[in-house]
């Protein structure tokens, strides 16, 4: 079946300094989703990319999707303690009837030390 | 706002006891999801439901069943609770089975099995 995967795992950080993680689909994706999740809280939806090579920016944090629309990443600029938390990526199931499900990766763990 | 509310933030359950999870969405959504979250697993959709009566297995089915009576509500429950099953459920909702849309969380339980 459709595998969705995340790197890193965990990542730690200094204050200040920057941060990515990448996603990459098994299959091609129609549109793929970011959340955060705090520690403690619940997935958050971020972001929706929807076109080959989009760009997004939300602040520090930048998202771009492949130009095969099977990668995205999230680039986030001069962390701050505030951007502490585990990151997802998500695809729509591919093929037959989807029912709106999404397949999530395994997510990144960012540590930003004061 | 979307509000997506769990019945128990926590929940502490012998092995064998019959559990309910309870989730509740007020924003008419038609999706609704559970799923379980561990450690370096990321979210794993047990059951999702794209309609009033109307459910589908999802990836880690075993162990649990759901019932959607009334499209606001959707119910997990693990018949004979075991170890394995101590985790976080996590409940979601999105608004139509046609596409794959954003996810609403609600806040969590978390599910220890003694």
């Amino acid at each position: 079946g459709q595998q969705v995967m995340q790197i890193p795992q965990y990542q730690h950080v200094q204050e200040g300094e920057d941060f990515t993680t990448y996603c990459n689909s098994s299959t091609t994706l129609s549109n793929i989703q970011w959340y955060k999740q705090r520690p403690g809280g619940h997935p958050v939806f971020l972001i929706q990319l929807v076109k080959s090579g989009e760009v997004k920016k939300q602040k520090r944090l930048t998202f771009q999707f492949g130009e095969a629309k099977k990668n995205s990443s999230l680039h986030i600029t001069a962390t701050q303690t505030t951007d502490v938390g585990t990151y997802f990526c998500a695809g729509p199931n591919a093929g037959g009837t989807s029912y709106g499900k999404l397949t999530f990766g395994q997510g990144t763990i960012l540590t930003v030390h004061p | 706002d979307v509000k997506v509310t769990q019945s128990s933030r926590y929940l502490v359950k012998r092995t064998g006891e019959k559990v309910f999870l309870e989730c509740v969405q007020d924003m008419d959504h038609e999706n609704m999801f559970w799923y379980r979250q561990d450690p370096g697993l990321g979210l794993r959709l047990i059951y999702f439901s794209y309609d009033v009566k109307m459910k589908e297995k999802g990836d880690i089915p075993e162990g649990y069943s759901v019932s959607r009576e009334k499209k606001e509500r959707f119910s997990l429950i693990l018949e004979s609770a075991s170890t394995n099953q101590t985790s976080m459920y996590l409940c979601a909702s999105s608004a139509s089975y046609t596409r794959a849309e954003t996810q609403y969380f609600g806040p969590g339980t978390r599910l220890l099995v003694l």
